[in-house]
């Protein structure tokens, strides 16, 4: 079925460290995987997205990978800030029409500073 | 970016009432929508995709009876929740990308729903 699991579910660092968060997909047609940042009783926003004809792509502190093969990516934060502390969702669009998105459980993110 | 914008922000209604929220986009026009629903410090659940013209597609364990969905037009998307009961306390959320794109997707602002 289409299903997307993320890990962890809470990540709590020291400002200054770097945060990872994995999600792995179960459709292998899937083509684009966006990750979005929530804060708390507002919209999620796209911070970072990659599609499956690259490997790696990096927007200042946030890199995304993504392993085609093991059906794996992940989002890297470098040099966390107390501001990146939000829920971080990845997601993975499925083929079979409409493109649409489903999303990982989330990871709450906490900078301590 | 594009804009996409969701009302009301937030409803208390009666149990057994029902209850429409609308979201639109602003700058662009969109063929499909989607509706997802949120509960309390848990993930993004897709309820349905909307679609201009045509009847919604449920995902599995949807209520189609429950929640009403109407695409009228390519800006305007309304989720009715009919006979609403607490459980249907939520938050709504739709989103949108334009025209035929197939990346980014915009979310409205969400829709606080609790029933009494």
């Amino acid at each position: 079925g289409e299903n997307v699991e993320q890990h962890p579910s809470t990540l709590s660092v020291q400002e200054g460290d770097s945060a990872v968060i994995k999600c792995t997909y179960s459709d292998s047609a899937s083509n684009y995987f966006p990750w979005y940042k929530q804060e708390l009783g507002k919209r999620p926003q796209l911070i970072i997205d990659i599609r499956s004809n690259v490997g790696e792509k990096k927007d200042q502190r946030i890199a995304v990978t993504l392993n085609k093969t093991a059906k794996h990516f992940s989002l890297h934060i470098t040099e966390t800030q107390p501001e990146d502390s939000a829920v971080y969702f990845c997601a993975a669009r499925f083929s079979g029409g409409y493109n649409k998105l489903i999303f990982g459980a989330g990871t709450r993110l906490a900078v301590h500073p | 970016g594009a804009v996409v914008s969701q009302h009301p922000s937030w409803v208390i209604c009666k149990s057994g009432t029902s209850v429409k929220i609308e979201c639109r986009s602003l700058d662009f026009q969109a063929t499909t929508m989607f509706w997802y629903r949120q509960f309390p410090k848990q993930s993004l659940m897709l309820m349905a995709t909307s679609n201009e013209g045509s009847k919604a597609t449920y995902e599995q364990g949807v209520e189609k009876d429950k929640f009403l969905i109407n695409h009228a037009s390519l800006t305007l998307s309304t989720l009715t929740v009919t006979s609403a009961h607490p459980e249907d306390s939520s938050f709504y959320i739709c989103s949108a990308r334009p025209g035929r794109a197939v990346g980014e997707l915009f979310f409205g602002e969400g829709s606080r729903l609790t029933v009494l």
